[in-house]
C-alpha cells in the first residue's frame, strides 16, 4: 500500500464549478500536508500547506486536514479554465528534523471547460 | 530574481551512457532536494544535500545513481549506465535550510531524460 493515495482522475468540470480534490495516508507521522499545483512541463509549484488539523483558506482555495480519518481536501471555488493542471499532495513526517523530504500522491489530473 | 535552475531541459542518452543533471538553486539556498516524477508512478523522494553533505540518500538507488553538492556550483546527480527504466522527469528544490519555513522548497523547471 502507498503511503499516499491520490485519485489521478482525470477530473473534468465547468468552469465556475466547486472542485473537491482529496488524498488519504497511512501514516501518522504525517505532520505537514501540502498542495502543489503542476502545470504540464513545469516543476511543481506551492499552492498551500497545512500544520497539524483544521482548515486553511487562501483566496478561491480551501485546505482541510481530518487526522483522525487520515484525510485531506483541497477546495477550488469559482473555478476557471486556468486552473486545469495536475494537482499534488505531498506530506512531511513529524520526525523529520531538518528534513523536509516531500512524500507524495499520483496527483490529480483536473480539466476546466470554459 | 532568478529562481531554482536546471539543465540541460531535456537529456537524450542511449543505453549504457552516463548522465548529469544539474541544478542550481535559488540564491542564498544551501539545501537541495531531489525527485524523480515516472508516469505511472508519480514524484518519488530521492536525496537530500546541504553544500558537501548528503543527508538523506534514502531514495536513491543503490546502484549507478549518485549526487554531489559542492561548495562552489551546482548540485550534480549523476547516472552512470543508464538503461530505459531512468527515463522520467528529475526535478530539483531549492531551501534555505534552518531559517526556511516548510513552504519554502522551491521547484526547478525539471530535466527531462529519455533513454534510447
Amino acid at each position: 500500500q502507498k503511503e499516499v493515495e491520490q485519485d489521478p482522475g482525470p477530473l473534468s468540470v465547468p468552469e465556475g464549478a466547486i472542485v473537491s480534490l482529496n488524498c488519504t495516508y497511512s501514516n501518522s507521522a504525517f505532520q505537514y500536508f501540502m498542495w502543489y499545483r503542476q502545470y504540464s512541463r513545469k516543476g511543481p509549484e506551492l499552492l498551500m500547506y497545512t500544520y497539524s488539523s483544521g482548515n486553511k483558506e487562501d483566496g478561491r482555495f480551501t485546505a482541510q486536514v481530518d487526522k483522525s480519518s487520515k484525510y485531506i481536501s483541497l477546495f477550488i471555488r469559482d473555478s476557471q479554465p486556468s486552473d486545469s493542471a495536475t494537482y499534488l499532495c505531498a506530506m512531511i513526517p513529524y520526525n523529520a528534523g531538518n528534513n523536509r523530504k516531500l512524500i507524495w500522491g499520483l496527483g490529480t489530473s483536473l480539466a476546466v471547460n470554459p | 530574481n532568478a529562481g531554482v535552475m536546471q539543465n540541460p531541459r531535456h537529456l537524450v542518452r542511449r543505453r549504457g551512457q552516463e548522465a548529469r543533471l544539474r541544478c542550481s538553486p535559488m540564491k542564498g539556498h544551501s539545501h537541495v532536494y531531489w525527485y524523480r516524477q515516472l508516469p505511472e508512478e508519480g514524484l518519488k523522494f530521492m536525496v537530500y544535500l546541504q553544500k558537501e553533505n548528503i543527508i538523506d540518500e534514502s531514495g536513491m538507488p543503490k546502484e549507478r545513481f549518485s549526487a554531489e553538492f559542492p561548495k562552489e556550483g551546482p548540485s550534480i546527480l549523476r547516472i552512470q549506465q543508464v538503461v530505459r527504466g531512468d527515463s522520467a522527469a528529475y526535478f530539483c528544490a531549492s531551501h534555505p535550510g534552518l531559517a526556511g519555513g516548510v513552504g519554502e522548497q522551491y521547484f526547478g523547471p525539471g530535466t527531462r531524460l529519455t533513454v534510447t
